[in-house]
């Protein structure tokens, strides 16, 4: 089984900061990755695919890279909305979720 | 648009057995894959299950091999998981989550509210 360790837990930001996530893969997964974000009581909603592509309607200062196994996510400047928890999924075989990124207001 | 509706959840006790439903809309069904992704309260997401369109293809997480069985009628639009031999582990909000492809394993559009499946004696 592939498993997938997200880093940080938590991280503290301020609005208009750019924060990284990272999420490293236990064998290669090409670049058959994905960036969710999770609101309190709600569903996972896609942000990234395919390790750097944005979902229609996802604002631009969401950005991913990587591949193999090391893949990271980028929110630039962010805003208000953005303070939720992240988690990336490999679906190269099965499909397998990293443990989510808490971002909290600093 | 697309939609996706859980139903089913509740209570149950330890060895006990629920089915999930999940009625889908907006799309052609039977041409994407489709899954069941929980959460435990306070807890990470994990997959559990996937089916492909036809219904011919199907996984489950190593947690509920044997115990669980997804299935799908195309005809009416519409997804199952039959839980048996429920265990305390067990107790999740259960999501059904519609692939973003029309083949292979996938990521995932579009996600109904889910339905919380709750195990306690």
């Amino acid at each position: 089984d592939i498993q997938m360790t997200q880093s940080p837990p938590t991280l503290s930001a301020s609005v208009g900061e750019t924060v990284t996530i990272t999420c490293r893969a236990s064998q290669s997964i090409s670049s058959w990755l994905a960036w969710y974000q999770q609101k309190p009581g709600k569903a996972p909603n896609l942000l990234i695919y395919k390790a750097s592509s944005l979902e229609s309607g996802v604002p631009s200062r969401f950005s991913g890279s990587g591949s193999g196994t090391e893949f990271t996510l980028t929110i630039s400047s962010l805003q208000p909305d953005d303070f939720a928890t992240y988690y990336c999924q490999q679906y190269n075989s099965y499909s397998t979720f990293g443990q989510g990124t808490k971002v909290e207001i600093k | 648009d697309v939609q996706v509706l859980e139903s089913g959840g509740g209570f149950v006790q330890p060895g006990g057995s629920l089915r999930l439903s999940c009625a889908a809309s907006g799309f052609t069904f039977s041409t994407y894959a489709i899954n069941w992704v929980r959460q435990a309260p306070g807890k990470g997401l994990e997959w559990v299950s996937g089916i492909s369109g036809s219904g011919g293809s199907t996984s489950y997480a190593d947690s509920v091999k044997g115990r669980f069985t997804i299935s799908r009628d195309n005809s009416k639009n519409t997804l199952y998981l039959q839980m048996n031999s429920l265990r305390a582990e067990d107790t999740a909000t259960y999501y059904c989550a519609k692939d973003g492809c029309s083949g292979g394993t996938c990521y995932y559009t579009d996600w109904g509210q889910g339905t919380l499946v709750t195990v306690s004696s």
